[in-house]
């Protein structure tokens, strides 16, 4: 199975911060990564697909790069809305695996 | 607009059986890959099973294979997750997502809203 780690596990942050928040994937998985978002008692959210396409509808602050096994969420101009925990997915192989997540807290 | 409606979750006790639903609409549902997709309380999100289009591929995490079974009805837009021999590691958040890419498994989008299943006595 494909391992994947995310850092940090929490962080704290100001609105119009920048944050990055990084994945490692345990074997390389090439650009097949995305990231999700999540808030509280809701379903969880695509943002990014192939490591770096933002999803429709999604705002152009939030953007990812990568490839192989490393990989970087940033969002910049942090709003209120964006406090939430962020995964990281893999979509290279079965089983699908997601990293444990980040909690983006607001400072 | 995709709309993921789940039902039939609730109150198991351990070692008994559940079946999962999820009706779907706003797209052509037989050319989708669909995937479930569970959350412990308080913990990350565990994928589940996947199902191709027309129903001929399936695939399960170990943590299910043999207990679990993924199924879909093309003629009704409905997603299945049969669900047998539960234990309380089973409790969680159970969300029906669509594959964002066709009949590929690499994305998810949408999810469904999430239907909560408590395996307790």
């Amino acid at each position: 199975d494909i391992q994947m780690t995310q850092s940090p596990s929490s962080l704290s942050a100001s609105v119009g911060d920048r944050v990055t928040i990084t994945c490692r994937a345990s074997q390389g998985i090439s650009s097949w990564l995305a990231w999700l978002q999540q808030k509280p008692g809701e379903a969880p959210k695509l943002l990014i697909y192939a490591a770096s396409s933002l999803q429709n509808g999604v705002p152009s602050r939030f953007s990812g790069s990568g490839s192989g096994t490393d990989f970087t969420l940033t969002i910049n101009s942090l709003q209120p809305e964006d406090f939430a925990t962020y995964y990281c997915q893999q979509g290279y192989s079965f089983p699908i695996t997601f990293g444990q997540g980040t909690r983006l807290d607001i400072k | 607009e995709v709309h993921l409606l789940e039902s039939g979750g609730g109150l198991v006790q351990p070692g008994g059986s559940l079946r999962l639903s999820c009706a779907a609409s706003g797209f052509t549902f037989y050319k989708y890959a669909m995937t479930w997709v569970r959350q412990a309380p308080g913990k990350g999100l565990e994928w589940v099973s996947s199902i191709g289009g027309r129903g001929a591929s399936t695939y399960y995490a170990d943590s299910v294979r043999g207990r679990f079974t993924i199924s879909r009805d093309n003629s009704k837009d409905t997603l299945y997750l049969q669900m047998n021999s539960l234990s309380a590691e089973d409790t969680a958040i159970y969300y029906c997502v669509k594959s964002a890419s066709g009949d590929y498994v690499n994305w998810f989008d949408p999810w469904g809203q999430g239907n909560l299943v408590i395996v307790s006595s």
